[in-house]
């Protein structure tokens, strides 16, 4: 079965400043996909970014950027010029392709505090 | 706004009853997944439908069951409740033969079992 690890429960930054979130994850297929979620205190998931694992190009969207490290299993979240309004738990998750259900398995999660 | 409503947004109820939670997908959407969040298991994935069929099942209980109608809105049962089923519930929606594979989540519905 496939597993999503976060090793950092907790983490500070401070305003403007970049951070870095770990994500490794186990998996024996091919074609999958991975994702970074944000779950502010008011509890919605909100989908930050995602990664085909069959693109080479490390994705990004505005202040976020991963880097992919698919030979290492590795999926780490850069968000650059950190805002207050980051400040939330994000969640690495995963979905294997092609098994006709693509249900997300999740890591435990990293409570991200940016400090003013 | 992900486009995903859940009813209620809050619930608590007793140990030993029954409680059902509603989701009303994107427009568009034909599968509905089922998400349990909760302090020592995280979250995890509960039951997939998808155009009304089971598509899929994860750790879900068997006094859990669910059900997509045909307007495409799927309702999440529990009975027998008892203290440990406190959690947050979320529905997600996707277009599963979609490109991106995105699953959008709904507010979610905090379950409190007294």
């Amino acid at each position: 079965a496939q597993t999503v690890t976060q090793s950092q429960p907790e983490m500070s930054v401070q305003e403007a400043e970049t951070v870095t979130l770990s994500c490794t994850y186990d998996t024996s297929e091919n074609n999958y996909y991975l994702f970074w979620y944000k779950q502010p205190p008011s509890r919605q998931m909100i989908l930050v970014i995602r990664q085909e694992a069959y693109k080479q190009q490390n994705a990004t969207e505005n202040r976020f950027s991963v880097n992919f490290q698919k030979a290492a299993k590795s999926f780490s979240l850069k968000i650059s010029d950190s805002q207050l309004g980051d400040t939330a738990m994000y969640f690495c998750a995963f979905i294997e392709s092609g098994a006709g259900s693509y249900q997300l398995t999740f890591g435990k999660g990293t409570k991200l505090s940016v400090i003013p | 706004d992900s486009g995903v409503t859940q009813t209620p947004k809050h619930l608590i109820t007793a140990t030993g009853q029954r409680v059902t939670l509603r989701c009303s997908p994107r427009s568009g959407d034909l599968s509905v997944y089922w998400y349990q969040q909760s302090l020592d298991q995280g979250l995890q994935f509960l039951i997939q439908y998808y155009n009304g069929e089971e598509r899929a099942k994860g750790n879900i209980l068997e006094r859990f069951s669910a059900q997509q109608f045909p307007d495409l809105h799927s309702e999440l049962n529990l009975s027998s409740l008892e203290l440990g089923d406190s959690a947050l519930y979320f529905c997600a929606s996707s277009v599963v033969s979609g490109r991106k594979n995105e699953q959008f989540f709904g507010p979610g519905t905090r379950l409190t079992v007294l």
